[in-house]
């Protein structure tokens, strides 16, 4: 069974300096995996995704995350937080099985950007 | 990418009635998946919606408590029957595109009371 991991419910970053969200996963296959943003009352947003290539994944509003097989990490990363990133991240995991694009969902980090 | 739309956006539901929620697409999908967020916690998947067959359900999730409909490759209904307080959450429509990332609508929050 496939797994994800965010072991931080809560990021605090002050504006400006860099911000890190992590993530884990455990598959048994090559993971295809996925940032997501949730502001409040509102849906998911598809942030980023790593499917094969370069470890470094660039996505929208400036993040980016960073693939590491022998860690199993997908973290997500911006090099200057701003206040309008505070929101929840999902990380998440799909293994290719012709299945269709059914996603198994870390717990969540709540990211704060302050002034 | 593709567009979806839910309805209703939100509603308060009285404990034993059913409410169904509507999932429409701007683009012919083969799968459509109905997620489940209950408050403070992560998604967790009900089931796929596959046109033309019957839903596919997760452990957990049985179809008499979760009817699914999928009447075409563009709109699926998922319907939470005889309601109880703990199945006040957000549902979400969620779609694949290109067999990689999954959109997702803004999502119904129910209030069950």
């Amino acid at each position: 069974a496939q797994s994800v991991a965010q072991p931080e419910d809560q990021v605090n970053v002050a504006e400006g300096n860099p911000l890190t969200v992590k993530c884990t996963y455990s598959v048994s296959g090559n993971p295809y995996l996925f940032w997501y943003v949730q502001y409040p009352n509102r849906g998911l947003q598809f942030l980023l995704k790593y499917i094969t290539g370069d470890n470094l994944v660039k996505g929208s509003y400036g993040f980016e995350a960073e693939f590491n097989k022998s860690q199993t990490s997908f973290h997500l990363k911006k090099p200057s937080a701003l206040v309008s990133d505070s929101a929840l991240y999902f990380c998440a995991v799909r293994v290719y099985t012709g299945g269709g694009n059914k996603l198994t969902f870390g717990t969540g980090t709540q990211l704060k950007v302050e002034l | 990418s593709a567009v979806i739309s839910q309805k209703p956006s939100r509603d308060i539901c009285q404990r034993g009635t059913s409410l169904t929620i509507q999932c429409q697409v701007d683009s012919q999908v083969t799968m459509m998946f109905w997620y489940r967020q209950q408050p403070g916690q992560s998604l967790t998947l009900i089931a796929t919606a596959n046109q033309g067959s019957e839903a596919t359900y997760e452990s957990g999730f049985v179809i008499d408590k979760f009817p699914i409909s999928r009447p075409n490759l563009t709109f699926s209904t998922l319907t939470v029957s005889n309601m109880s307080p703990e199945d006040s959450s957000i549902y979400l429509c969620s779609v694949g595109v290109g067999n990689t990332e999954a959109f997702f609508g803004q999502g119904t929050r129910l209030t069950v009371v």
